[in-house]
């Protein structure tokens, strides 16, 4: 089963140029995780915001966290060519035991 | 190297065999969850582990899935009478999560995966 999902499911964007990727999910969470994965590589976490944050800040990352909409975006800004590869977000489902789902992904290109 | 790791890197087996990956989270991480991911594709959540008992299997996975974590370490993920369409990246993943009156997930460290091809 998949909790989110992220959209555009493809971006291609000019090296310089901001990227903004949105995931919406459908139950209540404690929190929400984005990582990155470069082709044929491991998903690397990137950051995490608790559901009592609006906004968090990471480097050239910028996570915003809605939960009356369930909404969340990642904005990269100053993309860079080495940003290219697919954004998964992640939620845990406030059960009792908060297992992790992620999305299917956008998968970001940004042309040097 | 402490980070996670997964045995083996390829497996490359045909229909109807068994296959068993394993993986080493890093050491003092309480939660093992292991996913799978076809191209294109999230990672599929498959079930996960708090300390060595299994918390919930995916309703999507046949019977022929199992997987143990006997004493709260490494983990196994078996597939028996291997099928085509078991053809995947297999995931591990592990992480510390506190217990402050209730389980807060931490970030999870994934390994470099198994990748499963079926003849």
């Amino acid at each position: 089963s998949q909790q989110g999902e992220e959209d555009p499911q493809a971006l291609s964007i000019q090296e310089g140029e901001n990227a903004t990727m949105n995931c919406s999910y459908k139950t209540s969470i404690n929190n929400l995780q984005w990582y990155r994965q470069n082709s044929g590589r491991g998903l690397v976490h990137l950051i995490l915001i608790r559901s009592n944050e609006r906004e968090k800040h990471s480097g050239r990352l910028r996570v915003t966290l809605d939960t009356s909409k369930k909404s969340s975006s990642l904005l990269i800004t100053a993309s860079r060519a080495a940003d290219t590869a697919s954004y998964f977000c992640a939620t845990d489902e406030e059960t009792s035991y908060d297992k992790v789902i992620f999305g299917p992904g956008t998968s970001l290109s940004v042309i040097p | 190297d402490t980070g996670v790791s997964q045995d083996p890197r390829h497996k490359i087996t045909k229909r109807g065999q068994n296959v068993t990956f394993r993986c080493d989270p890093i050491s003092e991480h309480n939660r093992l969850y292991w996913y799978r991911q076809t191209l294109g594709q999230g990672p599929e959540f498959l079930t996960y582990f708090q300390n060595e008992a299994q918390l919930e299997k995916s309703r999507l996975l046949s019977d022929r899935f199992s997987a143990e974590r006997p004493k709260g370490s490494f983990s196994t993920l078996e597939i028996q009478r291997t099928e085509q369409g078991d053809s995947a990246m297999y995931l591990c993943a592990s992480s510390l999560v506190y217990s402050l009156g209730r389980p807060t997930n931490e970030k999870l460290f994934f390994g470099s995966g198994t990748q499963l091809s079926v003849l």
